[in-house]
């Protein structure tokens, strides 16, 4: 049985803190990973994804990746009141065609 | 703008009576899936159509059909909807290719209330 670990909070943070969200995995063999946020009420939007061990970046987000730990985190700098929302983490077990194992989130609250 | 639709956004349904809810997409995407979200929870993934092929997974109940008509439409039936089927209702879809990593995107959701 896959399994994806969050935090489900809330993490609190002030307006133009970092705010850094983990996620652990069970399955050593997944290979991609992903964030995506959910506004409540709504639906996930994807925000980025990883599949290299390391770090990434997109603006304000950091993705960063250690698979032997089999450890997943974002980072989100100069948090604004925007960003409360829930963070899922979603694994999955590579390129081409596999289905998404989430993690139940964690919520985040910015505030001003 | 490309995008995955639900219809429709809210159902109100009776104890036991069935309810049809349906997702559309404009970005050709091969594979076409349903999650089941309920409050605080992960969504759920429920079944999903790699082209004309269903997958179902395994503890999805019985009470639960899909049909994937062509590329572009796919439905979900609950057939006796109970109380405990009252949830956000999520579709997704992703590009199932070798050199893609399967990133998914999702409708806005159906909201579902059984009374």
């Amino acid at each position: 049985q896959k399994e994806v670990e969050q935090n489900s909070g809330p993490l609190s943070v002030p307006e133009g803190a970092i705010a850094s969200l983990n996620c652990t995995y069970s399955d050593r063999g997944s290979q991609s990973f992903f964030w995506y946020r959910q506004y409540s009420g709504k639906s996930p939007e994807l925000i980025m994804f990883i599949y290299s061990n390391g770090d990434k970046e997109d603006g304000r987000f950091t993705a960063q990746l250690n698979k032997a730990s089999q450890y997943v985190s974002l980072l989100i700098r100069d948090s604004q009141p925007s960003d409360s929302a829930t963070y899922l983490c979603a694994v999955n077990g590579g390129p081409g065609y596999s289905t998404l194992t989430f993690g139940k989130g964690t919520m985040l609250l910015v505030s001003p | 703008d490309a995008m995955v639709i639900q219809n429709p956004r809210y159902q109100v349904t009776q104890f036991g009576k069935p309810v049809t809810l349906s997702c559309s997409q404009t970005l050709n995407h091969n594979v076409m899936y349903w999650y089941q979200q309920k409050s605080s929870q992960a969504p759920k993934l429920l079944f999903h159509y790699y082209d004309k092929d269903f997958n179902n997974e395994a503890d999805t109940p019985d009470n639960f059909q899909s049909r994937r008509p062509n590329t572009s439409f796919c439905f979900l039936d609950i057939r006796s909807p109970g109380l405990g089927d009252a949830a956000m209702y999520l579709c997704a879809t992703s590009r199932a290719l070798e050199s893609s990593y399967n990133e998914q995107f999702f409708g806005p959701g159906t909201r579902l209330t059984v009374l």
